[in-house]
């Protein structure tokens, strides 16, 4: 069956350091993979988007891979602040590109400890 | 520039009824795609309409329905509420990542 699987436990760093969450997928053959930050009570908001043919995406604090020979994407925001804690949603497409389907993990909490 | 919006903000309903949420997506956006996201779990995929057209439908019963107006707004309907559908309702319009609006939380007691 299909699957897309984040982390479920929290994940608590100090400050300053490199926080990396993981997603896995099995049974898709997605065109891309998008990574969104989700405050409580808020909407998903777009952080980076990486496509099949792109193994790695920079922006800012944040680097995102994408290995789909491994089935994998991890995402990395280094220098982490406070600021940075929030639930990250990793999201792939779910019809190899051809309508705007999502389908999302359920999401790692990550917790910046100052 | 407004982002997606979103409305009501929150609403209570009893099982039985009958539910519209209303979004409006980024001006020039003419994708919009609406999401459930219940308590604990990512969002999933309800509909996709483009130019007024439905896009994609995911696994949700009949009772869900939407549809998009000339100006690209849209909107989702809710029949016969169960608790079940007591959730956060997302809905998104895109250019590229997908743009969320705030959502709609909907409590169905």
């Amino acid at each position: 069956s299909q699957k897309i699987e984040q982390n479920s436990e929290a994940l608590n760093i100090q400050e300053g350091k490199t926080a990396t969450l993981t997603c896995n997928y099995t049974n898709y053959s997605p065109a891309y993979l998008q990574w969104y930050r989700q405050d409580p009570g808020r909407g998903p908001v777009f952080l980076l988007l990486i496509r099949e043919n792109e193994k790695e995406k920079r922006k800012e604090r944040l680097k995102v891979t994408f290995d789909t020979t491994l089935k994998q994407s991890l995402f990395h925001i280094t220098a982490s602040q406070p600021a940075d804690s929030a639930t990250y949603l990793c999201a792939l497409d779910a019809d190899g590109g051809a309508t705007n389907k999502l389908i999302f993990g359920t999401g790692t909490l990550l917790a910046v400890q100052p | 520039d407004a982002g997606v919006t979103q409305s009501p903000t929150h609403l209570i309903k009893t099982r039985g009824q009958h539910v519209t949420l209303r979004c409006s997506p980024i001006s020039g956006h003419k994708s919009v795609s609406w999401y459930q996201q219940v308590l604990g779990q990512g969002p999933q995929f309800i509909f996709q309409y483009y130019e007024k057209e439905e896009r994609g439908r995911g696994n949700f019963p009949d009772r869900f329905s939407a549809r998009q107006f000339p100006n690209y707004s849209s909107e989702l309907n809710v029949n016969a509420l169960l608790l079940g559908d007591s959730a956060l309702y997302l809905c998104a319009s895109s250019l590229g990542g997908q743009f969320f609006g705030p959502g709609t939380r909907l409590t169905v007691l």
